[in-house]
């Protein structure tokens, strides 16, 4: 079975400064997709980037940008000039692009607070 | 605007009194599926279906149905809900399964079991 392990349950950062998120995850599956989602007060969960096991580049979008080591299974957030509205829940998600069913694999998720 | 849409937002009902929680979804996915959120065990899958008429248990599916009419909608059954279902629900859809796309969420349905 698939697992997914975020370390940091609280993590705060200083406005306008830059934070990274861990998160590693467990698999014998070789394709495969990894998410970042953020969840904030209202409690939405929205996409904040996708990356493909297959590509060896990291995913990047906008001020948020993932470290993704494949053979270390380690998937990292990082968010480069912090926001107040970064604030939120940051959950990291695993998908198999096996065929059937497999779900999103949630890690607990890590709290961000966004410090002015 | 593409979006999923839960309803409703909040509930607080009582052990055993049926309740329906509704998912819309407006991108012609084929693909949906209901996750609840707990504190410290993140979001775990209850039921997805792959397409209209086709849907099959997830992770935690005990005390839960759902059904598959249209394609736009997914709704969740609880049937005779206890206090241990009282969590957060969500939502998802994605135009199908096992390809690049990404699951879009609903603002979630806050449920409390009294």
């Amino acid at each position: 079975a698939q697992t997914v392990t975020q370390s940091q349950p609280e993590m705060s950062v200083q406005e306008a400064e830059t934070v990274t998120l861990s998160c590693t995850y467990d698999t014998s599956e070789n394709n495969y997709y990894l998410f970042w989602y953020k969840q904030p007060p209202s409690r939405q969960m929205i996409l904040v980037i996708r990356q493909e096991a297959y590509k060896q580049q990291n995913a990047t979008e906008n001020r948020f940008s993932v470290n993704f080591q494949k053979a270390a299974k380690s998937f990292s957030l990082k968010i480069s000039d912090s926001q107040l509205g970064d604030t939120a829940m940051y959950f990291c998600a695993f998908m198999p692009t096996s065929s059937g069913n497999t779900p999103l694999v949630f890690g607990k998720g890590t709290r961000l607070s966004v410090i002015a | 605007e593409a979006q999923v849409t839960q309803n409703p937002r909040y509930l607080i009902t009582v052990t055993g009194k049926k309740l329906t929680v509704t998912c819309s979804q407006n991108m012609n996915h084929e693909y949906m599926s209901w996750y609840r959120q707990d504190p410290g065990l993140g979001l775990r899958q209850i039921y997805y279906s792959m397409n209209v008429e086709v849907t099959d248990k997830g992770d935690v599916p005990e005390g839960y149905k759902v059904s598959r009419k249209e394609k736009r909608n997914f709704p969740l059954i609880l049937e005779s809900p206890s206090p241990n279902q009282t969590s957060l629900y969500f939502c998802a859809s994605s135009l199908f399964r096992g390809t690049t796309d990404t699951q879009y969420f609903g603002p979630g349905t806050r449920l409390t079991v009294l």
